[in-house]
């Protein structure tokens, strides 16, 4: 079963409007946290990384006051893409690596969120 | 600079046949890890196999196998046996320092490539 899970699967908003994507790891705490985004066709690309009890650690060209990301307890970041546009609408997909893991595969995505914003 | 490359934008194999596809990666990290993932169109990231830089052996996993040749910084996915259901797109990922505490867990993907599998 999923270890990581995200929520909404899916979600249409209004252009001007907030809209909120949780990522929670299930059976592990996750100090840290991924946020990718996803055009179709094209390759996931890493947003930011969401570190708990900390501020979150932009990739150069994203708006951090437009990407709002909050990781307040070791199995729970959020995503709130604030003020959306049309432009916004894409794939997003979270990650978690399992810290207590040594080596191997010890990383876990979300099942993603579909945003279209009207 | 840190970089995968995945040239096969879309490749077709005859169902039950071996397909590879093809990566490539640039680092100078001594420690890394590198993925593969497959992604059908309901968006979810499958797992299929990971290769540490200092795994001797190349891993496999079921009827993925990965030809890893690090001296030619390559990660080949080889899929035996193609079934129907392994339609998809298919990315390799690299996670520099593999171990120690340069272990962030963030991930570079390759460009991705679009495998269909005929009947």
């Amino acid at each position: 079963g999923a270890v990581v899970s995200q929520h909404p699967s899916r979600v249409i908003c209004k252009s001007g409007t907030s809209v909120k994507i949780e990522c929670r790891s299930l059976d592990f705490q996750a100090t840290t946290m991924f946020w990718y985004r996803q055009f179709p066709k094209q390759s996931l690309m890493l947003m930011a990384t969401s570190n708990e009890g900390s501020k979150a650690t932009y990739e150069q060209g994203v708006e951090k006051d437009k990407f709002l990301i909050n990781h307040a307890s070791l199995t729970l970041s959020t995503l709130t893409v604030t003020s959306a546009h049309p432009e916004d609408s894409s794939f997003y997909i979270c990650s978690a690596r399992d810290s207590d893991r040594g080596s191997g595969n010890t990383i876990y995505f979300g099942e993603g969120s579909w945003l279209t914003v009207v | 600079a840190q970089k995968i490359t995945q040239t096969q934008p879309g490749m077709f194999v005859q169902e039950k046949e071996a397909v590879t596809l093809d990566c490539t990666y640039d680092t100078s990290d001594p420690s890394y890890g590198l993925f593969w993932y497959k992604q059908p169109s309901s968006g979810e990231m499958i797992f299929l196999i990971y290769q540490g830089s200092y795994d001797q052996q190349n891993a496999t996993e079921g009827r993925y196998s990965l030809n890893f040749q690090k001296a030619r910084k390559s990660a080949n996915l080889v899929i035996s046996a193609s079934q129907l259901g392994d339609s998809a797109m298919y990315f390799c990922a690299m996670r520099p320092s593999a171990h120690g505490s340069g272990n962030t867990g963030k991930l570079i993907f390759g460009q991705g490539t679009t495998l269909q599998v005929k009947p």
